[in-house]
């Protein structure tokens, strides 16, 4: 079975402060991709990355950044938080060679 | 810019009866057409998924039909039973595996004993 985890389920933190949003994947998937879910948007996405070192612009990739220095790990940072990026953030992992993306349970991060 | 709109946004059908959800899209150069599939407190997971090749693929109750003219695809649930009360997206993609979905805005299915 795929696994696809996320550090935190739930995570609070304040108005300019630095966040870290760690996936890890089980499965040696070359993607991996960041997306967040808000009421009534659907999934929206922020970053992907097709390979260690590698990173592709979303949708949304204003006032976020990602790292990918192992192939399992794909890491989203948001260097100065802001009210309004209180959303769901969910990971997914896709193999090259396969199409079905697999989602992690998601990080519901609030920001005060 | 929406690219995916899906509606309705919110349905109720009776136990035993046929979920219909749809979703247009714009960009055609999209080249698969996933359903997702999220239950409260959980990461949507693939439902089922079609390619424009074909006009309809099935897999148990569940039904994709796709008219590559009109830009429209259209989710079926046969035999609605309540365990099948989730939010349902659909997605869209054009380019490899690499490439990022581009999501609906879900639909919020309660399907009533």
């Amino acid at each position: 079975d795929v696994k696809v985890t996320q550090s935190s389920r739930y995570l609070v933190k304040r108005t300019g402060e630095k966040v870290f949003l760690e996936c890890v994947q089980d499965m040696d998937h070359e993607n991996m991709f960041w997306y967040r879910q808000d009421p009534g948007l659907g999934l929206r996405l922020i970053y992907f990355s097709y390979d260690v070192k590698m990173k592709e612009k979303g949708d949304i990739p204003e006032g976020y950044s990602v790292s990918r220095e192992k192939k399992e790990r794909f890491s989203l940072i948001l260097e100065s938080a802001s009210t309004n990026q209180t959303s769901m953030y969910l990971c997914a992992s896709s193999s090259r060679a396969l199409d079905t993306q697999y989602f992690g349970p998601g990080t519901r991060l609030t920001v005060l | 810019q929406q690219q995916v709109k899906q509606s309705p946004q919110s349905l109720i059908v009776q136990k035993g009866g046929i979920s219909i959800i749809n979703c247009a899209y714009e960009n055609t150069a999209f080249d698969y057409f996933p359903w997702y599939q999220q239950f409260p407190g959980k990461g949507p997971a693939l439902l089922i998924a079609i390619r424009p090749d074909v006009s309809e693929k099935k897999e148990g109750r569940f039904t994709i039909s796709f008219n590559k003219s009109a830009k429209q695809f259209s989710l079926h649930i046969m035999d609605s039973q309540p365990g099948d009360s989730a939010t349902y997206f659909c997605a869209a993609r054009s380019g490899g595996g690499a490439d990022g979905l581009t999501f609906g805005k879900g639909t919020h299915l309660i399907i009533q004993p």
